[in-house]
């Protein structure tokens, strides 16, 4: 079975600091997407990562995909109580196209 | 608006009684899933279909039936509910699976069967 590994399971910090989620695997993927949760909500796309290396912005959200393509990354810099939600990774590989998903990262930014 | 559509939101159903959670979306997509999500666990797909009167087994597919007889609408099916299959479920839809396909999920669907 092809795990997709989130890191930390849960996380709390204060307004206004920097925090790094990470999704980590054994295999290889040729996409990666992050999507956050809110309560009561379905999860909604933020970001697609495609290339090895590759590095998108989102405002004060920084995604990264590893040079193999087997791991990524995301940093949120000053950290707002609007990023408090459920950060769900999902990769996707060529040969089904379903998405395998992490279990995510409950994140809580205290005011 | 383009949205995807769950209905009920919030169910309480007890064993053996068979029930549908009807799920609808408006964006003409050809990609319909079903998943289920439990606190540690993630998001498990249940069943998914690629376009009309095409279903495929996710990884959880057991109790659970789904259909596809038009493009927009992708009902899941618990014919004999059990208590282990309380739990959230989305819908979610796609225009077409690719490695870059975006999925658009429902508000979701909390049942709990006693």
């Amino acid at each position: 079975t092809q795990l997709l590994e989130q890191s930390p399971q849960f996380l709390s910090i204060q307004e206004g600091e920097n925090l790094t989620v990470y999704c980590n695997s054994s295999s290889v993927f040729s996409s990666l997407q992050w999507y956050r949760q809110e309560p009561g909500e379905g999860p909604v796309l933020l970001v697609t990562v495609v290339t090895g290396g590759e590095v998108k912005k989102l405002k004060r959200l920084t995604f990264q995909f590893g040079d193999a393509r087997k791991d990524s990354s995301l940093h949120i810099t000053a950290a707002q109580p609007g990023d408090t939600g459920l950060y769900l990774c999902a990769g996707a590989q060529d040969s089904n196209y379903q998405l395998i998903w992490g279990a995510g990262t409950k994140l809580i930014i205290k005011p | 608006e383009a949205q995807v559509t769950q209905n009920p939101r919030y169910l309480i159903t007890v064993t053996g009684k068979k029930l549908t959670v009807t799920c609808s979306q408006n964006m003409n997509h050809e990609y319909m899933s079903w998943y289920r999500q439990d606190p540690g666990l993630g998001l498990r797909q249940i069943y998914y279909s690629m376009n009309v009167e095409v279903t495929d087994k996710g990884d959880v597919p057991e109790g659970y039936k789904v259909s596809r007889k038009e493009k927009r609408n992708f009902p899941l099916i618990l014919e004999s509910p059990s208590p282990n299959q309380t739990s959230l479920y989305f819908c979610a839809s796609s225009l077409s699976l690719s490695i870059t396909g975006e999925l658009f999920f429902g508000e979701g669907s909390r049942l709990t069967v006693l």
